[in-house]
């Protein structure tokens, strides 16, 4: 298995540009996760869906975050418009619901907001 | 509010030596305890887990010690490598497919 995939893997853009980023998460896996680390406040959940329905959005810090999964195998995250205090790696993660246990974690998105 | 809160935020181990990494809770309503593993670069892994049905889980190296009382728990690395530098998370959840909450993360150097 090719694991959850993100991309991209780094993304440099300036304020006010609007920012997508992709996950597709393990074949099989029906709930998704998105976080965002910081050295300031390490792992942060900003939304998950369960069959790609969302299910707590409390995470997302403000109107300028938004995130779908139109089907089981994507989900995207968006900021618009991006500040550079949005800076910050990405991640996705994915687990079949069944088992409330390992988490599976893709390489992130690195975000610089300049 | 943190509901999970880790220390130290960094350490430095000589090879060799004990790592010890500790974590606090205060949902006692948590009952699933991880451990995850993060190299630059990569995304967090599964390193050990427990449950609060016993207070103690060694797998190889790395002991995952419980204390139910005191709403703690804590990592030791045996023998720490110079290939064990990474950053360690403890996280929790309760059973039934919520999310894990984190601490902040200890970065862990092991030196020569």
């Amino acid at each position: 298995d090719a694991g959850v995939i993100q991309s991209p893997r780094h993304e440099v853009t300036e304020m006010g540009q609007e920012v997508t980023l992709r996950c597709k998460p393990i074949s099989g896996h029906n709930s998704l996760f998105w976080y965002r680390q910081t050295m300031m406040r390490g792992l942060e959940l900003l939304i998950y869906f369960n069959n790609n329905v969302p299910i707590d959005d409390s995470g997302m810090p403000e109107d300028r975050f938004s995130a779908k999964m139109p089907n089981a195998s994507f989900s995207t995250l968006k900021i618009q418009p991006s500040e550079p205090r949005d800076s910050a790696v990405y991640f996705c993660a994915s687990r079949r619901r069944e088992t409330n246990e390992k988490l599976f974690f893709g390489s992130g998105t690195q975000l610089s907001v300049l | 509010q943190q509901q999970v809160k880790q220390s130290p935020q960094s350490l430095i181990v000589q090879k060799g030596g004990i790592s010890i990494i500790n974590c606090a809770y205060e949902n006692t309503a948590f009952d699933y305890f991880p451990w995850y593993q993060q190299f630059p670069g990569k995304g967090p892994a599964l390193l050990i887990a427990i449950r609060p049905d016993v207070s103690e889980k060694k797998e190889g190296r790395f002991t995952i010690s419980f204390n139910k009382s005191a709403k703690q728990f804590s990592l030791h690395i045996m023998d720490s490598q110079p290939g064990d530098s990474a950053t360690y998370f403890c996280a929790a959840s309760i059973s039934g497919n919520t999310p894990l909450v984190f601490g902040k993360g200890t970065r862990l150097s092991v030196i020569a």
